[in-house]
């Protein structure tokens, strides 16, 4: 019944070591995004993808890729993850952008940096 | 910039009171608003989706508000359990984001 998975739930990695998460949905929905939410904070977005139409934040550090290979997928990469890069990182998705849609989101991923 | 408060921080009522939670957002033109319940070390979990043109949506014991010219939200929550102890979120969609605009939401502890 899962409709947003995430793996890992729980990954640990290196300082300056690039670290992947990953993200799939069964919705089939259009929009998927990425939230990186710290201790204490709240969700932040730091970027979505309406089908394969990648829409950066304007405050998104470089450090942070995504890809969307299919309409399932999508992943974040953290090219060299710093010690204040650990966060709770949660996926959601929407059917489509604009009004009245509701976001579903999956069990999030917690990253750890060493 | 959109920005949401909530109010307040932290909550510790007994078991089977009603309660208030407080939302509020800074720019009126929103698409809707949901309510999300966290649990410590968790995802989100999805309460309820208030659209712009309504006024209010109820799931069990919860109900949520929306005064949308007045940038308010409030979720209610009946006869409180030890069960309800959660983190709960308020967020926007809309405002000039592209995303969910949430609040730091509050911690609520129901104690048995």
């Amino acid at each position: 019944d899962a409709m947003v998975i995430q793996n890992p739930r729980y990954q640990v990695t290196q300082f300056g070591k690039p670290v992947t998460l990953s993200c799939s949905q069964t919705l089939n929905h259009n929009v998927m995004y990425w939230y990186q939410q710290k201790s204490s904070q709240a969700p932040k977005l730091l970027f979505h993808y309406y089908d394969k139409d990648f829409n950066n934040e304007a405050d998104t550090p470089d450090n942070f890729q995504s890809r969307r290979p299919n309409t399932s997928f999508c992943f974040l990469d953290i090219r060299s993850p710093g010690l204040g890069d650990a966060a709770m990182y949660l996926c959601a998705t929407s059917r489509t952008r604009g009004s009245g849609h509701e976001q579903y989101f999956g069990p999030g991923t917690r990253l750890t940096v060493t | 910039k959109q920005e949401v408060t909530q109010i307040p921080a932290a909550l510790s009522v007994p078991e089977g009171e009603n309660l208030v939670l407080n939302c509020s957002f800074t720019d009126s033109a929103i698409y809707n608003l949901q309510w999300f319940r966290q649990d410590p070390g968790k995802g989100l979990t999805s309460l309820l989706l208030i659209q712009s043109s309504q006024r209010e949506q109820t799931s069990g014991r919860l109900n949520a508000s929306l005064d949308k010219s007045s940038g308010r939200s409030t979720l209610y929550i009946a006869a409180s359990q030890p069960g309800d102890s959660a983190t709960y979120l308020c967020a926007v969609f809309g405002g000039g984001a592209d995303g969910l605009t949430f609040g730091k939401g509050t911690h609520l502890i129901i104690q048995p």
